[in-house]
């Protein structure tokens, strides 16, 4: 079945800790997003990508960093530069971007926590 | 910048009624869409239905409809003969010439047996 996988579903970190999570998806989408979400918030924009090799910052990009080696994947690795971590953190992925109309495909996401 | 508003943080329905959760959106694109998305204990996002702005009909996906109101930038959402699994957040959101889409802050629905 095509879809969007995330890994870990759970994760945690310890203070100075780099730690990667991972967004693999095999829907051939070329459009690819990370959002945070936090309680009582929305979803906040951290990265995306359009394409492979290129990602732009979303809203919240600071301590945060991501690649787009290949189509299918877009990990985004949360550095120690990033005081507030803990969140839950959403993968997507689109057809097209830019269009306005992007009907977005979820992964099951991620829970940081900080230890 | 295009702002997003739910002003409803939570919302309760009866099971087999009808509800409503409100959206309302601030932009200055004539040309745009609307999307609710509904968040269940899973936590993950699932698209429920998308809106054209420059279609008049409101869009209906089975119990799911939406009242667009583009003069008011409102976009509702009615949610006919609830059920159990309707259960969730669900999240507005706006795409629009800009380069992403913008989300509201949700709106916690629960169905009551």
């Amino acid at each position: 079945d095509g879809g969007i996988t995330q890994s870990p579903k759970y994760l945690f970190r310890k203070e100075g800790q780099n730690v990667t999570l991972s967004c693999e998806q095999n829907l051939n989408h070329d459009a690819m997003y990370w959002y945070r979400q936090d309680p009582g918030q929305g979803l906040r924009l951290i990265y995306y990508s359009q394409i492979v090799n290129d990602f732009q910052k979303g809203d919240i990009a600071e301590g945060y960093s991501v690649s787009r080696e290949k189509k299918e994947s877009f990990p985004l690795t949360v550095t120690s530069a990033q005081k507030n971590p803990t969140a839950f953190y959403l993968c997507a992925s689109s057809i097209d971007h830019g269009t306005g109309n992007e009907k977005l495909f979820f992964g099951s996401g991620t829970q940081l926590s900080v230890l | 910048a295009q702002t997003v508003t739910q002003s409803q943080p939570e919302m309760s329905v009866q099971e087999a009624e009808t509800v409503t959760l409100s959206c309302t959106y601030d932009t200055s694109e004539s040309d745009y869409y609307l999307f609710w998305y509904k968040q269940p204990p899973s936590r993950q996002m699932i698209l429920v239905i998308r809106q054209e702005a420059y279609k008049q009909q409101n869009a209906t996906e089975n119990r799911f409809s939406v009242n667009f109101q583009k003069a008011a930038k409102s976009f509702s959402l009615k949610i006919s003969d609830s059920q159990l699994g309707d259960a969730a957040m669900y999240f507005c959101a706006y795409g629009g010439g800009s380069e992403k889409l913008v989300f509201g802050k949700g709106t916690k629905l629960t169905v009551n047996p």
